[in-house]
């Protein structure tokens, strides 16, 4: 397997469910990010991680659980979400700054949610 | 809050043709400027970045940048069918430290009709 891949591609969930969003990264990078793509608004970084360790939290609300256990995994628990909450949540992963990251981020598919 | 503005269009341009992208942004001391594509359904993809004033050829893509203005474009030459798709601005934040921290247009909507 090459590059990003997230799964699953579609998910439907009533609000009081759990759920959780799972992304891996092929490519030997150190950072890894979630974003969400919402329609007509721009991609909204959630989370940050580098080496492990969570850099960055966009005060995300805390029904959103991120979880990277290591530099390749990356996961989104989802618990009493809204309806609102439903978008296309991108995971990205890059290459960490010190080596002269210049921006470029690799998506994967995405995982298309639906909360009811 | 930093702010990254684009022309959500549609753009509609005929084959052939150049089409232009522009891109403005708030915060004054960003330092890198890329442009993302995204096919519909599909995960945007890096194409292009820039760090200094001026102009950035790569085939027939051409990044601009003011920071004067802190304007940033994209020019597409010789447009093709297979250019249409969403094109996403996203500016660094200043002083380069976060890691992926870019903020993001809404993006414009590219059309090249035959």
């Amino acid at each position: 397997e090459t590059g990003v891949t997230q799964t699953p591609r579609h998910l439907v969930m009533g609000m009081t469910n759990k759920k959780s969003l799972k992304c891996e990264q092929h490519l030997g990078h150190n950072a890894m990010y979630w974003y969400k793509q919402s329609a007509k608004k721009p991609l909204e970084l959630m989370f940050v991680y580098n080496f492990k360790e969570q850099t960055e939290n966009n005060s995300v609300p805390s029904r959103f659980s991120p979880e990277c256990p290591n530099s390749s995994h990356l996961f989104l628990h989802l618990h009493t979400l809204q309806p609102e909450d439903s978008a296309l949540y991108l995971c990205a992963s890059s290459q960490d700054h010190m080596r002269g990251w210049a921006g470029e981020l690799f998506f994967g598919e995405g995982s298309r949610l639906t909360v009811l | 809050q930093k702010e990254v503005e684009q022309n959500s269009g549609p753009l509609s341009v005929p084959e052939g043709a150049i089409a232009s992208l522009n891109c403005t942004y708030s915060d004054r001391g960003s330092q890198s400027f890329f442009w993302y594509r995204q096919y519909s359904g599909k995960s945007p993809e890096l194409i292009m970045f820039i760090y200094s004033n001026g102009d950035k050829e790569d085939g027939r893509f051409t990044a601009q940048l003011n920071k004067a203005s802190q304007y940033v474009s994209l020019l597409i030459r010789d447009s093709q069918p297979s250019d249409s798709a969403t094109y996403l601005c996203a500016v660094n934040e200043a002083g380069g430290t976060s890691y992926g921290k870019l903020t993001f247009g809404q993006g414009t909507i590219l059309t090249v009709h035959p």
